[in-house]
């Protein structure tokens, strides 16, 4: 069946601007996390759902980053005010019932590569 | 010290070697440790998990995980030009929504 997709693929945008990052979890997926990946670097986790309940919000790294899920399938990554330091690969993964089970993994869409000028 | 460690190389080896890719970690009650391979500009792709201490072979990789040293390391044997990529080391959190962390990734060339 189909991956995560996630779309933009590349967004530039101007310091100042709102983003918004879509992100459509494998079907089925109850679970569906946003990670933040800068260059050279492992990916950084920022939220977390379960459903449309956001269960876990820690990574978030200001009140500039607000994610949603309303219907418990599409999530969208929105950044407000970009700047300079958010330009980086936004990464979605989605999994079937985090955290179940101990074997349960998460797969990763293409990522959206955002540049802040 | 980080939560999780990899060192980021480059790590070169020649085609048909043996490369070894190692990982540390701080929390010792993690149970639940994954590789990724990360082509560049590609998202991550799982390749291999482990649980339980000991090895685990699929095919050219063993992943082999020591709690009590907190080590897990994979091994990719008869290395290949493909292979060459940036492998990370996740590791299951033990508590509040076990969240994985990622290490920041060992940079692997396989050369001809």
């Amino acid at each position: 069946g189909a991956g995560v997709s996630q779309s933009p693929r590349y967004k530039v945008a101007k310091r100042g601007q709102d983003v918004a990052l879509r992100c459509d979890p494998i079907s089925g997926h109850v679970s569906l996390f946003w990670y933040q990946q800068a260059l050279g670097q492992g990916p950084e986790f920022l939220t977390y759902f379960q459903n449309e309940a956001q269960l876990d919000k820690s990574g978030l790294p200001s009140d500039r980053f607000f994610a949603e899920r309303p219907e418990g399938s599409v999530s969208t990554l929105k950044i407000q005010r970009t700047q300079q330091e958010d330009s980086a690969v936004y990464l979605c993964a989605s999994s079937l019932d985090w955290p179940a089970e101990i074997q349960e993994t998460q797969y990763f869409g293409p990522g959206t590569r955002l540049l802040v000028l | 010290q980080k939560e999780v460690e990899q060192n980021s190389g480059p790590l070169s080896v020649p085609e048909g070697a043996i490369a070894s890719l190692n990982c540390t970690y701080s929390d010792r009650g993690s149970q639940s440790f994954f590789w990724y391979r990360q082509y560049s500009g590609k998202s991550p792709e799982l390749i291999m998990s482990i649980y339980s201490n000991g090895d685990k072979e699929d095919g050219r990789f063993t992943a082999q995980l020591n709690k009590a040293s907190q080590y897990v390391s994979l091994l990719i044997r008869d290395s290949q030009p493909s292979d060459s990529a940036t492998y990370l080391c996740a590791v299951r959190k033990s508590g509040g929504s076990y969240i994985p962390t990622f290490g920041r990734g060992t940079s692997l060339i396989v050369h001809p």
